[in-house]
């Protein structure tokens, strides 16, 4: 069963520091796997998408980049703003699971001004 | 465009009633998914719908929980029998194909009492 871990659970930063959020993933036989982004009560906003075969995926001040191999993705944040506080989490779609994505449980970002 | 939406955005109910749950996907979009989230999780799987038929439904928790999608857009999810563990934000979320982006709705927030 495909279990995907997100540590540590929360991160405060001071504003402006580059920082880097960890994924990790037990089965590497993976289509996929997104970042995603969650404001406290809302949706999931989508932040990058990176298929199996690529190394990584750039989008403004986010870089994202998976080892397939090894089971471990990160998202680097490049000078952290307070406006990037919000839960980040990453999700895995695993060969011939249909397209379901399971997901870790996230970690919470706090930026200080 | 218009993104996913759901709604109620809250839905209070009472132990042991009956309670539906609607998703109006992204035009287009062929893939629809049901999630459900307990705080401070990362969502679970429920179903899957490729079109009109679920094509993975290995995610609900028992027979209570049900879900279609009759014309392939709109899809509804059901809960008979409420139960207080059901309490939960529930997610959907629709793609174009089984390996692209997901995006999410905001969520309808369930609560049992």
């Amino acid at each position: 069963k495909q279990e995907v871990t997100q540590i540590p659970a929360a991160l405060s930063v001071p504003e402006g520091e580059n920082l880097v959020l960890n994924c990790s993933f037990t089965d590497s036989a993976i289509y996929n796997l997104q970042w995603f982004r969650q404001d406290p009560g809302k949706g999931l906003t989508s932040l990058l998408l990176i298929q199996s075969s690529q190394r990584e995926q750039t989008s403004g001040r986010l870089n994202a980049s998976l080892d397939k191999s090894s089971g471990r993705s990160t998202l680097y944040i490049a000078a952290s703003q307070p406006g990037d506080s919000a839960t980040y989490l990453c999700a895995v779609r695993i060969v011939g699971a249909n397209s379901k994505l399971t997901f870790g449980k996230g970690i919470t970002l706090s930026v200080r001004p | 465009g218009a993104g996913v939406s759901q709604t109620p955005s809250n839905k209070v109910t009472e132990k042991g009633k009956y309670v539906e749950l609607r998703c109006d996907p992204i035009s287009g979009h062929t893939a629809l998914y049901w999630y459900r989230q307990s705080l401070g999780q990362g969502p679970e799987f429920l179903i899957y719908f490729q079109g009109t038929g679920a094509a993975d439904d290995s995610g609900l928790p028992n027979d209570r929980f049900f879900a279609v999608r009759p014309e392939g857009s709109v899809s509804t999810l059901k809960i008979q029998r409420t139960e207080r563990g059901d309490s939960a934000v529930y997610l959907c979320a629709s793609s174009l194909g089984t390996r692209e982006t997901q995006y999410f709705g905001p969520g309808t927030r369930l609560l049992v009492l």
